[in-house]
């Protein structure tokens, strides 16, 4: 198995819900990554997950809450989420072990909040 | 993480070679030169990375130049499925604090 697979595809969510994102693979990496991707923009960084202990948190506001319950497995839970948070958001993994290794990322979970 | 700096956009035939080209001038030692791809509204996909010499694979050539301030990305025979968003990216071995950083990236338009 050589991907990382989000769910769900699409989520639209009210300002009031609590949903969650959900990204599993099943390549031994211990390394894995939220992105957001805003349209027509580059992803950008939220968190970086290293053997299952959260090592980067890009200063993202707390109503993003992320998850790492096992090595094959990433959440992030959403609450009380703003219109401006709507965007794709990326999921990836990676072997830290492995020098200059590549980055599998999902297909992402286009979020609408309305 | 060094930047790096790409056309906003290019175009392409169908069929001839796509030379993507990169300046990451400010580039460490032991930062690698990844190169990804986007197409619209799918996740981005690994294309090729490189450290010092010119590396080819099955998708794409990556050549870097000697002083490693800047590299070209050469997709061989460009086909309509190769439109997307390119991102030369420069990062560290995993294990560092920073991991992929995109830039802006470059819209290659691939004509019929």
């Amino acid at each position: 198995d050589t991907e990382v697979t989000q769910t769900p595809k699409h989520l639209v969510m009210g300002m009031t819900n609590k949903k969650s994102l959900k990204c599993e693979q099943h390549m031994g990496h211990r390394a894995m990554y939220w992105y957001k991707q805003k349209a027509k923009k580059p992803p950008e960084l939220m968190f970086v997950y290293s053997y299952e202990k959260l090592s980067i948190n890009e200063s993202v506001p707390s109503r993003f809450s992320p998850e790492c319950p096992n090595s094959s497995l990433l959440n992030l839970h959403l609450h009380a989420l703003q219109p401006e948070d709507s965007a794709l958001y990326l999921c990836a993994s990676s072997q830290r072990t492995a020098p200059g290794g590549s980055y599998t990322f999902g297909s992402g979970t286009r979020l609408t909040v309305v | 993480d060094a930047k790096t700096t790409q056309p906003t956009s290019m175009d392409c035939a169908e069929g001839r070679a796509a030379n993507l080209p990169c300046n990451h001038s400010t580039i460490s030692g032991n930062e690698y030169v990844y190169w990804y791809r986007q197409i619209h509204s799918q996740g981005p996909q690994y294309i090729i990375h490189g450290l010092k010499n010119n590396e080819t694979n099955e998708m794409a050539s990556l050549i870097i130049t000697e002083d490693r301030k800047s590299s070209t990305l050469i997709l061989p025979h460009a086909t309509l499925r190769d439109t997307a968003v390119y991102y030369c990216i420069v990062s560290a071995m995993p294990g560092s604090a920073r991991q992929l950083t995109f830039g802006s990236g470059t819209q290659l338009t691939v004509l019929p």
